[in-house]
């Protein structure tokens, strides 16, 4: 089956670490973004690359990095810097086809800081 | 930059139909999208409509769109209770490189 998968679904992080957040899709897209999503709020967009080894910040990447070493994959990394990272984290690609500017998302992955 | 905006929430009971309306600035966008989002999953991809197009239907959905006044509706008839779940709005525009500008999410109740 084509899609996007993110692991893990739940993820906890103690204070002052960084964790790594996966997101990957065999969807043969070439862009993909992350998006923070806050209770009750819509999304903001914290990266996203639209080819391999290249991406761009979106409006809210302080404390966040990522990396584009192969098509199917865009992981995030919330890094100690990011002040307040509780959130819920969605992946998503667009690609080839009658309308590229079509996102699809991922599952999600909550994170809790403790 | 630009805007979407939506009403927070609306409810309705089981059978009725549901109006969900969206407004958005951008008089260059090339498509605009409504999205469903459950508790604690993924946005799922309902339905997009053309910039050039009135009205798109799609089973129970309908997607009106005045263009002049830019204003998009998701319309969904006899509205279930597995319909509850927050909807977005959302446009591409070429003003902001074919990227997605959310709007912040109606909260759809449906009432047994």
């Amino acid at each position: 089956d084509g899609g996007i998968t993110q692991s893990p679904k739940y993820l906890f992080r103690k204070e002052g670490q960084n964790v790594t957040l996966s997101c990957e899709q065999n969807l043969n897209h070439d862009a993909m973004y992350w998006y923070r999503q806050d209770p009750g709020q819509g999304l903001r967009l914290i990266y996203y690359s639209q080819i391999v080894n290249d991406f761009q910040k979106g409006d809210i990447a302080e404390g966040y990095s990522v990396s584009r070493e192969k098509k199917e994959s865009f992981p995030l990394t919330v890094t100690s810097a990011q002040k307040n990272p509780t959130a819920f984290y969605l992946c998503a690609s667009s690609g080839p086809g009658l309308n590229t500017d079509t996102q699809y998302f991922g599952p999600g992955t909550r994170l809790t800081v403790l | 930059g630009e805007d979407v905006e939506q009403s927070l929430f609306l409810s309705v009971r089981e059978g009725d139909s549901s109006v969900i309306n969206c407004t958005y600035t951008d008089s260059s966008s090339t498509y605009l999208y409504w999205y469903k989002q459950e508790p604690g999953a993924g946005l799922q991809l309902l339905t997009y409509i053309f910039s050039n197009m009135d009205m798109k239907q799609d089973q129970r959905l309908t997607v009106l769109l005045n263009k002049k006044d830019k204003h998009l509706s998701l319309r969904i008839a006899d509205t279930q209770t597995g319909d509850s779940a927050i909807y977005f709005c959302a446009e591409s525009s070429n003003n902001a490189g074919n990227m997605l500008t959310f709007g912040g999410g109606t909260r759809l109740m449906v009432k047994p």
